[in-house]
């Protein structure tokens, strides 16, 4: 079964570096999110992007976070100084279509820690 | 701005039915019903949408009443890796952005 992978499993930074997140999404899939969950908390929306550009954003995607597809295959999250508080999973996903008759595939997450 | 109301917690046995209810009384004509699962902070896994039929697919049945507010997902024979937290969530048809409350969570025992 097709799947989106997410490297690496974990990254541990110093907080004020930058970090990149990678994603692979499934290869026909035209819509790609970002989420993230701080530890014991929901898992909360951050961004969505479709034919080469942000669609959505929300209010926790801030200056420090952005992301792109480099390449036609990986969709990356990208935060370019590093705070505690970005400690957290984040979860890349990707659906077919945008609408309600998919379901979207989530990969199986970053665990960022920032110390 | 919660949509959806769920129990906080579920115990079931291995190999019964689990049914899980979800309350959405402020549901719209234009929004469907969603479930996910997160088995220990793994991506959410999709398990089952629908609008107001019932659906059935190979993990789970989903049962829409009539009126549309509230709906069971249904887990005819729990496993142990069954065990997740269960999240219904309402989702309109011109948006995609999944809203995540605190869900279900779901315990099989042996």
């Amino acid at each position: 079964e097709p799947e989106v992978t997410q490297t690496p499993s974990h990254q541990v930074t110093q907080m004020g570096q930058e970090v990149i997140l990678r994603c692979v999404p499934i290869s026909n899939h035209l819509y790609f999110y970002w989420y993230r969950q701080i530890l014991g908390q929901k898992v909360e929306f951050l961004v969505s992007f479709y034919n080469n550009e942000i669609s959505e954003k929300s209010e926790i995607f801030d200056d420090q976070f952005s992301v792109e597809r480099p390449d036609g295959s990986n969709f990356t999250l990208k935060i370019r100084s590093t705070k505690l508080e970005d400690s957290a999973m984040y979860f890349c996903a990707s659906s077919e279509e945008r609408g309600q008759d998919y379901g979207y595939t989530f990969g199986s997450g970053t665990r960022l820690t920032v110390v | 701005d919660a949509k959806t109301t769920q129990p906080p917690s579920m115990d079931c046995a291995e190999g019964r039915a689990a049914n899980l209810p979800c309350n959405h009384s402020t549901i719209s004509g234009n929004e469907y019903v969603y479930w996910y699962r997160q088995i220990h902070s793994q991506g959410p896994q999709y398990i089952i949408h629908g609008l107001k039929n019932n659906e059935t697919n190979e993990m789970a049945s989903l049962i829409i009443t009539e009126d549309r507010k509230s709906s069971t997902l249904i887990l005819p024979h729990a496993t142990l890796r069954d065990t997740a937290v269960y999240y219904c969530i309402v989702l309109h048809i011109n948006d995609y952005k999944l809203s995540f409350g605190a869900g279900t969570t779901v315990t099989v025992r042996a």
